[in-house]
């Protein structure tokens, strides 16, 4: 079974820029996270989509992070404009209601903001 | 206070020896447990859930207290490839939230 996707896996931006990330979860899974780990930190959840729609966005700042789900399948995560405090990894996960409340995450996307 | 709290570390400890880690949540209503284990620059991945009555998987034993809060798991007999950092996960509500902590570096060497 293919695991959950993500690209890039690097991006370097300068502070002001706007980046993308894009996600493919796992066939079949309804639910889409988001997750910000900043270094020496947990994950913190960004956004929670159940099929497409948004389950939880408490965390997400609106000011400058947006995300979709437009087909309950894929997902875009889009910073815009980045700032210095934004360099981090980019952690996507999915599950299924089967799973045991079991996450699994793609392998991230590192960013980092100059 | 954090909802997750856990020691950073790191934990240095020599093979074959039994290593434990322990985590405080702040929710009352926290209705699943769970350690997750992340390698360095890797994505976290589910070690094993954690059951009122206790649970062990092979050389790792998980213990929750309600009443205290409070979670802990054991690892024995400690192998290299157990390097790595142990992440307090708690779930909250009911959409699948979940809450990680800080994480516990955890290093064994020869």
């Amino acid at each position: 079974e293919a695991g959950v996707a993500q690209s890039p896996r690097y991006k370097i931006i300068e502070k002001r820029q706007s980046v993308a990330f894009w996600c493919n979860p796992i066939s079949g899974h309804a639910t889409l996270y988001w997750y910000q780990q900043i270094l020496g930190q947990g994950p913190k959840l960004l956004i929670q989509f159940q099929n497409n729609g948004v389950v939880d966005d408490s965390q997400l700042p609106k000011d400058r992070f947006s995300a979709e789900r437009l087909k309950g399948v894929d997902s875009t995560l889009k910073i815009q404009p980045a700032k210095l405090e934004d360099s981090a990894v980019y952690l996507c996960a999915s599950s299924s209601p089967q799973g045991r409340n079991e996450q699994f995450f793609g392998p991230g996307t590192r960013l980092t903001v100059l | 206070r954090k909802e997750v709290e856990q020691d950073p570390g790191p934990f240095n400890v020599p093979e074959g020896a039994t290593v434990a880690f322990n985590c405080t949540y702040s929710n009352s209503a926290s209705q699943s447990f769970f350690w997750y284990r992340q390698d360095c620059r890797k994505e976290p991945k589910l070690l094993m859930s954690v059951y009122s009555s206790g649970n062990e998987d092979g050389r790792f034993t998980a213990q929750l207290n309600r009443a205290s809060q409070y979670i802990s798991l054991l690892i024995r007999d400690s192998k290299l490839s157990d390097s790595a950092t142990y992440l307090c996960v708690v779930l909250t509500g009911g959409g699948n939230k979940l809450t990680f902590g800080t994480g516990t570096q955890l290093k064994v060497e020869l």
